[in-house]
């Protein structure tokens, strides 16, 4: 069984104030991580797939990073908003199975 | 786009009933379905992947005589929890993925609450 860890669990941010947060999983047999928002009571949004050892993706104040080798990627939000209050989930895709870590719960205060 | 839909958003039932879970993908054919399970304080679990038109394949410790799992169709996937009880208690979520797009992209629906009295 993989074992993703998430970290923090939570996180409570100033409106304003920059974050990131960590995702690390097993090196071996890698193939994608997918990072996903899911907000209470809407569906998992997705925001990233990221399959490269070293690749960043951005949109909007939001960015990720992948390490590969280490197992690991981290998300910033930069300047965080309420509106990016949320729980952050990753994901790495072993075969064609996501592999789901516990999320790590943001709250953005104004 | 990407839209997928699940109905109920939430149900209880006595123990011993059986109940019907929907995935819809709206505006896109899925040729995979997964279904997944979420014990509190807990990460997504897979339960199960279907394919349209054929068997679904449960992952290890998944009673497929318990959860039945039907895709008839390329938008549509049922999750049936035959005979629930108070430990199948739980947050039921599916996913799909699109017969085109990037490989592997899983989209989800809202989930459904299921309570067993």
């Amino acid at each position: 069984i993989l074992n993703v860890e998430q970290s923090p669990q939570s996180l409570h941010v100033q409106e304003g104030d920059s974050t990131n947060f960590t995702c690390s999983f097993p090196s071996s047999n890698f193939y994608a991580l997918h990072w996903y928002r899911w907000e209470t009571a809407k569906s998992p949004e997705a925001l990233f797939v990221m399959t490269l050892n070293g690749d960043e993706k951005k949109k909007g104040r939001i960015s990720a990073t992948l390490n590969t080798k280490e197992g690991y990627s981290y998300l910033y939000i930069k300047g965080s908003q309420p509106e990016d209050s949320a729980t952050y989930l990753c994901a790495p895709r072993h075969t064609d199975k996501l592999i789901f870590g516990t999320g790590t719960r943001l709250q953005v205060f104004p | 786009g990407a839209v997928v839909s699940q109905h109920p958003s939430w149900v209880i039932c006595k123990s011993g009933t059986s109940v019907k879970i929907e995935c819809r993908s709206l505006d896109f054919q899925a040729t995979t379905m997964f279904w997944y399970r979420q014990f509190p304080k807990q990460s997504l679990m897979l339960m199960a992947t279907s394919n349209e038109g054929s068997k679904a394949t449960y992952e290890q410790g998944v009673e497929k005589d318990k959860f039945l799992i039907n895709h008839a169709s390329l938008t549509l996937s049922t999750l049936t929890v035959t005979s629930a009880h108070p430990e199948d208690s739980s947050f039921y979520i599916c996913s799909a993925s699109a017969t085109s797009g990037r490989a592997g992209e899983q989209f989800f629906g809202p989930g459904t609450r299921l309570t067993v009295l």
